[in-house]
């Protein structure tokens, strides 16, 4: 059964930081992977999907890369800004159409 | 892109009745729907899968006759909490796939279900 991990569990920083989120997941067999953003009370925000055949994507500041051998994604969040404070959920999907599973998230606060 | 409307965003109701939630798919056919349940601080965890036009597929532990999932259409899902106790205090949120299995999903926007 596949399993996401995301570390750390939360993160505080100074603005105009760069950041390094981490997730792992158990089986490398994965169709891809995806990062989300949610805020409080709120739903989720597509960020980043990378197919299981690349190794990164980016958007803007965000930068996911992709180790699919080893089982590790990476999010890198460039001069970090206070509204960039959220929580990022990674997600995987395994086949198909297969639900996504998803890590508990790092939340991130972003202090001006 | 593919937008996915919950309704309603939040709702407060009592001990023992039941609640309806909607997700609509706008722009594009969803022939799958994932529902997921979100405590606090926790992560989502999926409760069920509902392909249009057959019984949802719901996970271990999750109860079918309490979490009742109507997948008529391709373009609307409901999750129908029936008789609902605080614990079942949460945050729901579906999940459409076109079908295209390449894509990431679209997510609605939650419903926050408060049972008093």
């Amino acid at each position: 059964k596949q399993e996401v991990t995301q570390i750390p569990a939360a993160l505080s920083v100074p603005e105009g930081e760069n950041l390094v989120l981490n997730c792992s997941f158990t089986d490398s067999a994965i169709y891809n992977l995806q990062w989300f953003r949610q805020d409080p009370g709120k739903g989720l925000t597509s960020l980043l999907l990378i197919q299981s055949s690349q190794r990164e994507q980016t958007s803007g500041r965000l930068n996911a890369s992709l180790d699919k051998s080893s089982g590790r994604s990476t999010l890198y969040i460039a001069a970090s800004q206070p509204g960039d404070s959220a929580t990022y959920l990674c997600a995987v999907k395994d086949s198909g159409n297969t639900p996504l599973v998803f890590g508990k998230g790092t939340r991130l606060s972003v202090i001006a | 892109g593919a937008v996915v409307s919950q309704h309603p965003s939040w709702v407060i109701c009592k001990s023992g009745t039941s609640v309806k939630i909607e997700c609509r798919s706008l722009d594009f056919q969803a022939t799958t729907m994932f529902w997921y349940r979100q405590f606090p601080k926790q992560s989502l965890m999926l409760m069920a899968t509902s392909n249009e036009g057959s019984k949802a597929t719901y996970e271990q532990g999750v109860e079918k006759d309490k979490f009742l999932i109507n997948h008529a259409s391709l373009t609307l899902s409901t999750l129908t909490v029936t008789s609902a106790h605080p614990e079942d205090s949460s945050f729901y949120i579906c999940s459409a796939a076109t079908g295209a299995g390449g894509y990431g999903y679209t997510f609605g926007s939650g419903t926050r279900l408060t049972v008093v």
